[in-house]
């Protein structure tokens, strides 16, 4: 079984650009969700799709953050325009369903690395 | 709000000592917790997940407690080796709003 793919790996930007990251979750899987890694901390729920509705996004910067997650599948998250604090690795992964005691093989993919300059 | 607390940050040890890796979470009301490990540049891979009502669960050389009342698990890893080197995160669930730790970063001395 193909894991969740994530792409870039590595992306370095200037403060005030854009930047687009990209998720293909496993196959069949329902949930998605993006999460963001500042170093030395956890792993921190920005946003979940249940098929493409968004379930919870009360932790995604809307101001400057969007994802979208278009036919139940593919995911992107966008960041317009990017901070300094943005600087993290941006995770994506994936379960069956929204199973309270994962039931649903949540998995992660390797993240995208984002360094602001 | 659920805090997770991970102490110590990083662990030094010679190979063949047992590890002990302590997780803390404010809100006892938790419907599970799980033991993440991650690689560097890589993503979190589950370890064990250990249900409300559970007490422990055992996986090989890994075992995780976890005590409700007093907001506590810990992970034990028998008989280390250099491979076990790597990042090891605590999230309390339930899975669709997990809150993680930041994580004891372990190095396995050769």
């Amino acid at each position: 079984e193909a894991g969740v793919a994530q792409s870039p790996r590595y992306k370095i930007i200037e403060k005030r650009q854009s930047v687009a990251f990209w998720c293909n979750p496993i196959s069949g899987h329902a949930t998605l969700y993006w999460y963001q890694q500042i170093l030395g901390q956890g792993p921190k729920l920005l946003i979940q799709f249940q098929n493409n509705g968004v379930v919870d996004d009360s932790q995604l910067p809307k101001d400057r953050f969007s994802a979208e997650r278009l036919k139940g599948v593919d995911s992107t998250l966008k960041i317009q325009p990017a901070k300094l604090e943005d600087s993290a690795v941006y995770l994506c992964a994936s379960s069956l369903g929204r199973g309270a005691n994962r039931r649903y093989g949540y998995t992660f993919g390797s993240g995208t690395r984002l360094t602001v300059v | 709000k659920q805090e997770v607390t991970q102490i110590p940050a990083a662990l030094s040890v010679p190979e063949g000592e047992n590890l002990v890796l302590n997780c803390s979470f404010t809100d006892s009301a938790i419907y599970n917790l799980q033991w993440f490990r991650q690689d560097p540049g890589k993503g979190l891979t589950s370890l064990l997940l250990i249900q409300s009502s559970q007490r422990e669960q055992t996986s090989g050389r890994l075992n995780a407690s976890l005590d409700k009342s007093s907001g506590r698990s810990t992970l034990y890893i028998a008989a280390s080796q250099p491979g076990d080197s790597a990042t090891y995160l605590c999230a309390v669930g339930p899975d669709y709003k997990l809150s993680f730790g930041a994580g004891t970063t372990v190095t396995v001395r050769a």
